[in-house]
């Protein structure tokens, strides 16, 4: 079982629906949780991370975890479709990465 | 406009010959990632470094590859005799580590290594 487990889509929504990322981990000890925004043939650019439980919020992007269920979830508010792309979850310390979700929002 | 620069961005090569792909980190960045991502693997973490030192090899598979930083401008991974399994995008990134755990690694555009 790898120690991070993304929902692996692929996953196609309208223009303007709410997209919920989702991923879950086994490793009490990562510390960061981080989200990672990847365009085709173009290497992750970093997208939101956060520390403690509870919701951070970065525009029309809201990155949630919830350390008790081991579970990080990232939420695209009236998503565009530039935001076609694929997010990787990641946590610390060794910076493990999910098997990512493409996302592709139709126009 | 800092970024992690790495070459070559695409590598075609014969079964059995050597490939040696390099990263130029950003300056200042004393943590350095070596990634390879696969549609069936998704970003497998190969090997990462901190002041030149490496810190975790676990993830690369000690009979063929090797990674090292000569200096702290260049990292190298090296794959040596390739095979088709080999096949995929490497990808180096960088971060300014201290103690425990900075929270961005920037990534350069990668090395899309295809072996025949």
């Amino acid at each position: 079982q790898k120690e991070v487990e993304q929902d692996p889509g692929p996953l196609s929504v309208p223009e303007g629906a709410i997209v919920s990322l989702n991923c879950t981990y086994s490793n009490s000890a990562f510390q960061y949780f981080m989200w990672y925004r990847q365009y085709s043939r173009k290497g992750p650019e970093l997208l939101m991370y956060t520390y403690s439980s509870g919701n951070k919020e970065d525009g029309r992007f809201t990155a949630q975890v919830d350390k008790s269920s081991k579970y990080i979830s990232l939420f695209i508010r009236d998503s565009q479709p530039s935001d076609s792309a694929t997010y990787l979850c990641a946590m610390s310390g060794q910076l493990t990465f999910g098997s990512g979700t493409q996302l592709t929002v139709l126009p | 406009d800092a970024r992690v620069t790495q070459t070559p961005r695409d590598k075609v090569t014969e079964m059995g010959q050597e490939v040696t792909m390099r990263c130029q980190p950003i300056l200042g960045h004393n943590t350095v990632f070596w990634y390879r991502q696969t549609m069936m693997q998704g970003l497998e973490l190969l090997a990462y470094f901190r002041n030149r030192a490496p810190l975790d090899d676990s993830g690369m598979p000690k009979d063929r590859f090797s990674a090292e930083m000569p200096d702290a401008t260049l990292a190298t991974l090296k794959i040596q005799p390739s095979e088709p399994r080999d096949s995929a995008v490497y990808f180096c990134a960088s971060a300014r580590g201290a103690q425990g755990w900075d929270t961005e690694a920037f990534f350069g555009q990668g090395t899309r290594l295809t072996v025949v």
